[in-house]
């Protein structure tokens, strides 16, 4: 069956270092990966994905993730957080049915200290 | 503005009664989702939609009922609220292009609490 993982629950970075949340993954058959953002109080928000192609997707607000098939890994860094990077971000992959649907990651919340 | 609404915003419900979030997307994306967000467990998928007509069960049905009598509305039905349906509630709608889906759009959520 489909999973994701988020091995951390939260992560604290200081404001101009870099980051890195980490997901890993497991599907049958060729992974559709996706990252999202969540603010207090809000839906939400698309960041980036990966379907095929360049292992190094980039995606909004200068996020970027690193699909490493071996690893069964996707991780999303940003070279320089800002305190406004702060919020909940979540992992997810599509369920491998022909759907749509996605199984997300229970979370990793992102601090980042002025 | 294009997107996804969600109404109510928040709402406190006895045990027992029968309440519908609603859910309208202006995007005419085919498919539609509605999530649970619970702390801790991320989110879950209760129903789906492909398709105006279609609807599937997703990881955490039972309790819950979806209609999708148009492209851009997803109503989702509790018929008797619990407790344990207490939780933030997200909509979600995605563009189907083939057998391909792109990415979700989500609402704004409606944050339900059952007493």
């Amino acid at each position: 069956a489909q999973s994701v993982a988020q091995p951390e629950d939260q992560v604290n970075v200081a404001e101009g270092n870099p980051l890195t949340v980490k997901c890993t993954y497991s599907v049958s058959g060729n992974p559709y990966l996706f990252w999202y953002v969540q603010y207090p109080n809000r839906g939400l928000q698309f960041l980036l994905k990966y379907i095929t192609g360049d292992n190094l997707v980039k995606g909004s607000y200068g996020f970027e993730a690193e699909f490493n098939k071996s690893q069964t890994s996707f991780h999303l860094k940003k070279p320089s957080a800002l305190v406004s990077d702060s919020a909940l971000y979540f992992c997810a992959v599509r369920d491998g049915s022909n759907t749509g649907k996605l199984i997300f990651g229970q979370g990793t919340t992102l601090q980042v200290k002025p | 503005i294009a997107g996804i609404t969600q109404a109510p915003t928040s709402q406190i419900l006895a045990a027992g009664r029968r309440m519908t979030l609603r859910c309208t997307q202006d995007m005419r994306h085919n498919a539609m989702y509605w999530y649970r967000q619970d702390l801790g467990l991320g989110l879950r998928l209760i129903h789906y939609s492909n398709t105006a007509g279609t609807t599937g069960k997703g990881e955490v049905p039972d309790g819950y009922s979806v209609s999708r009598a148009n492209t851009d509305d997803f109503p989702l039905t509790l018929a008797s609220a619990v407790p344990s349906q207490t939780s933030v509630y997200f909509c979600a709608s995605s563009a189907r292009q083939g057998t391909a889906y792109n990415e979700q759009f989500f609402g704004p959520g409606t944050r339900l609490t059952v007493l």
